[in-house]
């Protein structure tokens, strides 16, 4: 099993649309939790954390469950900007690792 | 405080080269990790590293392939014997140690075209 598993996608949906992703990890031993967004041809950058009681940031709302082992990022309202791929990151002891992300391409 | 920084941002090699990148990570983190992108596919895991160790190699080929992270100096990823299935974009990101939650950073990656 991999260590972070998303589904590639591509997720495609039209202008205004609620979104959802989900990853799930293995280590539940797993110590911190992101989302991260990569731009075509860029740099993943952060887009926000995950906290055990759930965190919002505008559109985007994150959640995590340690009993199920999986987190899941919810995007309200979906702009064509929010086209990108979306990485989800796991933090253990020792190191830090990603997803290969999911892909969201909003229409018009 | 600059963040991660990779050199070069573009390399050109020819079948049979070598190509080495470098990656020197943001001030006070001992953490590094290399990660290869294939056009229009995910990041793949290649290698993690702390100052002077290799903590995890399960991403890297078997053959051609090498890092360190010296003491002194930025992260290096090496490339010999060059073949066209290697260009890719190379991206590096650091962090602090684990413990602490804090995310890690990206360098802006480094694009590898063998021709």
């Amino acid at each position: 099993r991999k260590e972070v598993e998303q589904d590639p996608g591509p997720f495609n949906v039209p202008e205004g649309a609620t979104v959802a992703f989900n990853c799930t990890y293995s280590n539940s031993a797993s110590q911190s939790f992101f989302w991260y967004r990569q731009d075509c041809r860029k740099e993943p950058k952060l887009l926000m954390s995950v906290y055990s009681s759930g965190n919002e940031d505008g559109r985007f709302t994150a959640q995590l469950n340690r009993a199920s082992q999986y987190i899941s990022l919810l995007i309200r309202d979906s702009k064509l900007s929010d086209s990108a791929t979306y990485l989800c990151v796991v933090r253990g002891y020792q190191k830090v690792t990603f997803g290969t992300g999911t892909k969201l391409q909003v229409i018009p | 405080n600059a963040g991660v920084m990779q050199n070069p941002r573009h390399l050109v090699r020819r079948r049979g080269q070598e190509a080495r990148l470098r990656c020197s990570p943001m001030k006070g983190h001992s953490h590094v990790y290399w990660y290869r992108q294939l056009p229009e596919e995910g990041l793949k895991f290649m290698v993690y590293l702390q100052k002077e160790n290799i903590i995890d190699e399960s991403g890297m080929p078997k053959e051609r392939f090498s890092a360190e992270f010296p003491k002194e100096g930025p992260s290096i990823l090496r490339i010999q014997q060059v073949v066209r299935g290697d260009s890719a974009a190379y991206f590096c990101a650091s962090s602090p140690q684990p413990q602490g939650g804090a995310e890690a950073f990206f360098g802006q990656g480094t694009r590898l075209t063998v021709v």
